[in-house]
């Protein structure tokens, strides 16, 4: 069955510190992978899209990496600010048509304290 | 603002009762998504259309069912309401499906249900 497992669930930092999301997943194939954000109540906005050959994508302050040998991907964010506090969800796509290929995590609620 | 219009954004309603919760997809977009999320739970794909018609089911319900206008505009409408409808569920749009393409999805702002 196709799953996607981030971490941690929540996560509290300072802000201007860093920290690292974690995706692993078992699709497969595998396609794309995704990194969206969502605010709390709003619809989730795309920050990163890989495919499997690509290792690393930035998006400003975001860095999302891939490694499809071993099915794990993580996001990067650098001097977070106060903004940054949503939901951040990892979703993998297999290579067939139609959102039945899509697989999302649960996400990753990400609080910024000042 | 994502270009994807979904109305409206609130809806109370009793059990028993039957809701449409409407979505404009992004100008061009041929597939429309309908999403469901429950509190703290992660996005539910439910069903899609593709230029009118369905392309892919999800765990949608039975007393749930959609459908997509010629004009693309898309309605879910959901039936003998229960508690547990209470959620966000969000519309999303794209040229065409995805998966195999890396076509992005847009989302909408989302349609909040509560069943009282």
């Amino acid at each position: 069955k196709n799953q996607v497992e981030q971490s941690p669930q929540s996560l509290i930092i300072l802000e201007g510190k860093n920290c690292t999301l974690q995706c692993n997943y078992t699709v497969s194939p595998f396609s794309n992978l995704r990194w969206y954000k969502q605010d709390t109540g709003r619809g989730p906005v795309s920050l990163t899209i890989m495919t499997f050959s690509e290792n690393t994508k930035s998006n400003g302050r975001y860095t999302a990496t891939l490694d499809a040998d071993t099915k794990q991907s993580s996001l990067h964010i650098t001097a977070s600010q106060l903004s940054d506090s949503a939901s951040y969800i990892c979703v993998v796509s297999a290579p067939r048509g139609g959102a039945d290929g899509l697989t999302f995590g649960k996400g990753t609620h990400l609080i910024i304290q000042p | 603002d994502s270009g994807v219009t979904q109305t409206p954004k609130h809806l109370i309603t009793a059990t028993g009762q039957r809701v449409t919760l409407r979505c404009s997809p992004r100008s061009g977009d041929l597939s429309v998504y309908w999403y469901q999320q429950s509190l703290d739970q992660g996005l539910q794909f439910l069903i899609q259309y593709y230029n009118g018609e369905e392309r892919a089911k999800g765990n949608i319900l039975e007393r749930f069912s959609a459908q997509q206008f010629p004009d693309l505009h898309s309605e879910l409408n959901l039936s003998s309401l229960e508690l547990g409808d209470s959620a966000l569920y969000f519309c999303a749009s794209s040229v065409v499906g995805t998966g195999g393409m890396n076509t992005e999805a847009f989302f909408g702002q989302g349609t909040r249900l509560t069943v009282v």
